[in-house]
């Protein structure tokens, strides 16, 4: 059965950038014709789509986010990650990867981790 | 960019009905699917409906949806109320280039 598992700082500072990594168990990235992607969610607040790569590298953004985030997959690790440069308060959020089977269909939800940016 | 309005809270009595809406500000609802997740209290969203009507194994067939041209808006319906159904549900949908998510709807089973 699939799994997703987020990992990264807790705690980032004002104007650096978030790192988080999502490793992907009980399916191989870079076999499957999925899409990977990150979700946030600030706290108290909705779902924010950040952004998604097809496994053969094409990448979709947020529009809102486009200039400040990357995407990225290590196939040798069977991971993806995702960096949000210049960040603020505003990117305080639950922070969720997600598989998608094509990129109309729902999205697979791994169990988020809290990123609080703080000085 | 598109948006999706969901109504912010909506309440029934256990083993009651409600349906929670989703309208979209522009383009065709029925031209790209529509999921909706239920998400309870510190845990990940879960898809209970996936293209517009479509139930994943394992969601109880108490959940239902559809989507409604004239108004340009996808519904999720919940009958037979019971207290685990109290969450909060997203409606998601998408174009060329962005996903988007509606704004959440709080459910309470009174």
């Amino acid at each position: 059965q699939l799994q997703l598992q987020e990992s990264g700082p807790g705690l980032v500072k004002p104007s650096e950038t978030l790192s988080l990594t999502c490793t992907v168990s009980g399916d191989s990235i870079s076999s499957s014709s999925y899409y990977w992607g990150w979700i946030r969610q600030p706290p108290g607040k909705g779902l924010e789509w950040i952004g998604s790569m097809y496994y053969s590298g094409h990448t979709y953004y947020n529009p809102s986010l486009k200039s400040r985030v990357t995407i990225s997959i290590d196939t040798s690790k069977n991971q993806f990650s995702l960096k949000l440069s210049s960040v603020t308060a505003a990117d305080t959020a639950v922070y969720y990867c997600a598989r998608q089977f094509s990129y109309v269909s729902s999205f697979y939800w791994g169990q988020g981790t809290l990123v609080t940016v703080s000085s | 960019n598109f948006m999706l309005t969901q109504s912010h809270s909506v309440s029934g009595s256990p083993g009651k009905t409600v349906t929670i809406s989703c309208t979209r500000s522009s383009g065709t609802i029925a031209s790209n699917y529509v999921q909706w997740y239920q998400q309870r209290p510190g845990s990940a969203p879960t898809t209970v409906i996936y293209e517009d009507d479509q139930r994943p194994s394992g969601v109880p067939d108490r959940f239902s949806g559809s989507i409604d041209s004239s108004s340009n808006s996808a519904s999720l319906t919940i009958s037979g109320l019971i207290t685990e159904d109290e969450a909060d549900y997203y409606c998601q949908s998408y174009d060329n280039t962005n996903h988007v998510f509606g704004g959440g709807t709080r459910l309470t089973v009174l």
